[in-house]
């Protein structure tokens, strides 16, 4: 109930690419959906996160497609460039009621090729 | 601003002692939360301080314990260390919890001998 699947584990495009990470929850009371992007010795920086009254939300070259009744989302980085190249993670929480609790999708390690 | 500071950076202990790491959250948020990240097992929820109170606590053993104080300060101790617990953990910081973005600190890498 608790988990976030995400694929695939890893994903090489050429500069310019469009990459897309998907991915897939079970609990129905998640309602709030944040992408991390993670460069090697740091901790993971927010980069989009969309709720589910929406269906799609850009940032810059980001964009969340959110679908409710499949339980899934999903990344595209549009015109991607190396400097994009980092594992990004999915994570999933509820909003309201307790505590902030993140639950992470695996990773997924983009290497964007020059 | 200044983000999340957490310290030490990098930590070598020998099985069976204990650690203490430090997270300093962003100023003004009162909410924070540990994380525990191995190649293995992802990122994984160890537990939620908020007010000084531990709101929500995730699927770890008792060795694992932390605190709150009241400047929102909190730390993280692991007792009887194991070479499993061998592992970046991560500080996230947010302004109330619950609604609001969680944003990381960089991270201790604990490393058990």
């Amino acid at each position: 109930q608790q988990q976030v699947k995400q694929s695939p584990q890893s994903l090489i495009v050429q500069k310019g690419g469009i990459p897309i990470i998907n991915c897939a929850y079970e609990n129905t009371a998640f309602d709030y959906f944040p992408w991390y992007q993670q460069f090697p010795g740091k901790g993971p920086a927010l980069l989009i996160a969309i709720r589910p009254d929406v269906s799609e939300k850009k940032e810059g070259r980001f964009t969340i497609s959110f679908n409710k009744s499949a339980k899934q989302f999903s990344l595209h980085i549009m015109d991607s460039q190396p400097g994009d190249s980092a594992t990004y993670f999915c994570a999933a929480t509820r909003s309201s009621g307790s505590a902030r609790q993140l639950t992470f999708g695996s990773g997924t390690q983009l290497t964007v090729l020059p | 601003k200044a983000g999340v500071t957490q310290t030490p950076r990098y930590l070598i202990k020998t099985r069976g002692q204990q650690v203490t790491l430090s997270c300093s959250p962003i100023s003004g948020h009162r909410s924070v939360s540990w994380y525990q990240q191995t190649p293995g097992q992802g990122l994984q929820f160890l537990f939620e301080y908020f007010s000084e109170t531990q709101r929500n606590k995730g699927n770890f053993p008792g060795r694992f314990s932390g605190r709150q104080f009241s400047n929102s300060r909190s730390e993280m101790n692991v007792s009887t260390l194991e070479l499993g617990d061998s592992a970046l953990y991560l500080c996230a910081s947010s302004y109330r919890g619950e609604g609001t973005e969680a944003f990381f600190g960089q991270g201790t890498r604990l490393t058990v001998v």
